[in-house]
């Protein structure tokens, strides 16, 4: 089976643009969740798709989003970009949430 | 709110030594897991053990075991004749038997590994 996939590997922007990262998780699993990992901060949940619908959030401000589709791809949104979003962005998944996590490589954002 | 600390940023250990990583958490709940995470240079994050708090049979995989302390909130990571391949970030994390997969990551210990 192939693991967690995160598109693009790395990505560069400017403050005030918005971005979206692309996350297919392993087959067959329906729980989508999201982390951002910072050195300052650490790891952060931002939130956990599951079924299409969000179970869980972080404390993350609306700049922060996410939507997960029928085939269990999902996607993160953040709007208005800030200097303080850069950061490594890991998605994991599971086969219904409560199980193991498998972790993709994240996609590294810089914001300039 | 649950957290999770690692008290030791920086950890080294001579090759085919033991080494043992310590963990402390806080939470009300009596039902919980606990998990150490793995992260090379690669970036990806990988599950190296998995303890249910409901069983007191310390969890082991291979060359890894914890001691789960539940009283004292305690979860330390060991790693057996350690291999150049250990050398990594390790992360200790707790989820709720609640929350899906939310977890709460304590902020890492980076394991040196000497030939």
């Amino acid at each position: 089976k192939a693991g967690v996939t995160q598109t693009p590997r790395y990505l560069i922007k400017t403050r005030g643009q918005q971005v979206t990262l692309s996350c297919s998780p392993i087959s067959g699993h329906r729980s989508v969740s999201w982390y951002q990992q910072t050195p300052g901060q650490g790891l952060q949940f931002l939130f956990e798709y599951f079924s299409e619908t969000q179970r869980n959030k972080g404390n993350f401000p609306g700049r922060f989003s996410g939507r997960q589709f029928s085939n269990s791809r999902s996607e993160m949104n953040v709007s208005t970009l800030e200097l303080g979003d850069s950061a490594l962005y890991l998605c994991a998944s599971s086969e219904a949430g409560y199980e193991k996590l498998f972790f993709g490589s994240g996609t590294q954002l810089s914001v300039l | 709110a649950q957290t999770v600390t690692q008290s030791q940023p920086e950890m080294s250990v001579q090759e085919a030594e033991t080494v043992t990583l310590s963990c402390t958490y806080d939470t009300s709940e009596s039902d919980y897991y606990l998990f150490w995470y793995k992260q090379p240079p690669s970036r990806q994050m990988i599950l190296v053990i998995r303890q249910e708090a409901y069983k007191q049979q310390n969890a082991t995989e291979n060359r890894f075991s914890v001691n789960f302390q539940k009283a004292a909130k305690s979860f330390s990571l060991k790693i057996s004749d350690s291999q150049l391949g250990d050398a990594a970030m390790y992360f200790c994390a707790y989820r709720s038997a609640s929350s899906g997969d939310k977890l709460t990551f304590g902020t890492g210990t980076r394991l040196a590994v000497r030939p």
